[in-house]
């Protein structure tokens, strides 16, 4: 059973242009949700996370929106670069309890220049 | 900070024979480890939780009698992948977290190859 959906399961998009990766979640006992990027044959990166008692986290060019009541949250790359092609992944995290990640299926980005 | 250095980045071997795969955290004492596999285009799977002295905890489905885990220090988990066949072949990821409420940093993988 898929803890935490991610959509969509591919993204092209223009540099310069705003990217956006949407995941949903059921379990509220999750507290913790961060994003990773990941290149080929690299190991993810922590990229941005974000705790339940905020709805916005900004670094950079890099924004997460977090909808408690929909149990929604995303991560919007804004100006994108080609730089930026790569996989992201969400995932959740109950910090409080069992402690593991869970991970969504992830999302190819390419930014075309 | 909060480096997680992962060896071998690519092994390849023949069927048949036992893999080793070292994950080290760098600048900080990890008191768990993780474990996960990554095919092709695909999520990262949990394989296992290895807190540093005990016993690893594995997901269901994971052979713990193959996928052997050792954490005998705060800074150092081993995987061997016991008589290693071409199904095994994956990348291996793992990961470290200083304690309970805090992020798992991430090494490099290890992309495994048996032939």
């Amino acid at each position: 059973q898929q803890q935490v959906k991610q959509s969509p399961q591919s993204l092209i998009v223009q540099k310069g242009g705003i990217s956006i990766i949407n995941c949903a979640y059921e379990n509220t006992a999750f507290d913790y949700f961060p994003w990773y990027q990941q290149f080929p044959g690299k190991g993810p990166a922590l990229l941005i996370a974000i705790r339940p008692d905020v709805s916005e986290k900004k670094e950079g060019r890099f924004t997460i929106s977090f909808n408690k009541s929909a149990k929604q949250f995303s991560l919007h790359i804004m100006d994108s670069q080609p730089g930026d092609s790569a996989t992201y992944f969400c995932a959740a995290d109950n910090q409080t309890g069992a402690n593991n990640l869970f991970f969504g299926t992830g999302t190819r980005l390419t930014v075309i220049p | 900070g909060a480096v997680v250095s992962q060896h071998p980045s690519w092994v390849i071997c023949k069927s048949g024979t036992s893999v080793k795969i070292e994950c080290r955290s760098l600048d900080f004492q990890a008191t768990t480890m993780f474990w996960y596999r990554q095919f092709p285009k695909q999520s990262l799977m949990l394989m296992a939780t290895s807190n540093e002295g005990s016993k690893a905890t594995y997901e269901q489905g994971v052979e713990k009698d193959k996928f052997l885990i050792n954490h005998a220090s705060l800074t150092l988990s081993t995987l061997t992948v016991t008589s290693a066949h071409p199904e095994d072949s994956s990348f291996y990821i793992c990961s470290a977290r200083v304690g309970g409420g805090k992020p798992q940093h991430f090494g490099d993988g290890t992309r495994l190859s048996i032939l």
